[in-house]
């Protein structure tokens, strides 16, 4: 079993309509979850961080967690063209490393 | 505030020789941690490095190595390059031993293996 897991893609939405990405982890002692953006070419840019169950929102961004269904996902709202990009989960432990677990990422294509 | 540098941003290397690549943190930021990115496997991490220290390692042979300096400056060396190497190399940087921290990414390096 991967430890990080997004389902497959890419996933192609119209300008102004939700992106809906999801992903599981397996390990029950992560405490640190993530959400990078990353465009072609480039390198990881952190959108998100999310630590407690529930929902925390940052502009067009939402992410939600669930523990105990080990589960965590993210809407972009009123999705845009530069919305267009991959879009990766990261997930670790809070007590003693910095490691981050990603999953393989979920591409978003916006259509105008 | 300066983002994290890595340098240099691309290399050819011959299967064989070895490599060096450099990280440069966030200005106060104590950890520096490694990854490698590619097409078929995602981002993998190599290791983590806090105060000069290795303070996890990922699954990788012992070609891979690294090394934190005083002022918070990391680099990893890979010797006898293989073809499978060629990957884009990332470096994170986090304020301090996890503790919630965020980890924010160089432009990378990309190496190839010829």
């Amino acid at each position: 079993q991967k430890e990080v897991e997004q389902n497959s893609g890419p996933l192609s939405v119209p300008e102004g309509a939700i992106a809906s990405l999801n992903c599981t982890y397996s390990d029950r002692g992560s405490q640190s979850f993530f959400w990078y953006r990353q465009y072609s070419g480039k390198s990881p840019e952190l959108i998100m961080s999310i630590y407690s169950n529930g929902d925390k929102e940052d502009g067009r961004f939402t992410a939600q967690l669930n523990k105990a269904s080990q589960y965590v996902s993210l809407l972009i709202r009123d999705s845009q063209p530069s919305d267009s990009a991959t879009y990766l989960c990261a997930v670790g432990r809070t007590e003693g490393n910095n490691r981050l677990a990603f999953g393989k990422g979920n591409q978003v294509v916006v259509i105008p | 505030k300066a983002g994290v540098t890595q340098t240099p941003r691309y290399l050819i290397k011959t299967r064989g020789q070895q490599v060096t690549l450099s990280c440069s943190p966030i200005s106060g930021h104590r950890s520096v941690s490694w990854y490698q990115q590619t097409p078929g496997q995602g981002l993998q991490f190599l290791f983590e490095y806090f105060s000069e220290t290795q303070r996890n390692k990922g699954n990788f042979p012992g070609r891979f190595s690294g090394r934190q300096f005083s002022n918070s400056r990391s680099e990893m060396n890979v010797s006898t390059l293989e073809l499978g190497d060629s990957a884009l190399y990332l470096c994170a940087s986090s304020l301090r031993i996890w503790q919630g921290g965020e980890a924010f990414f160089g432009q990378g390096t990309r190496l190839t293996v010829v």
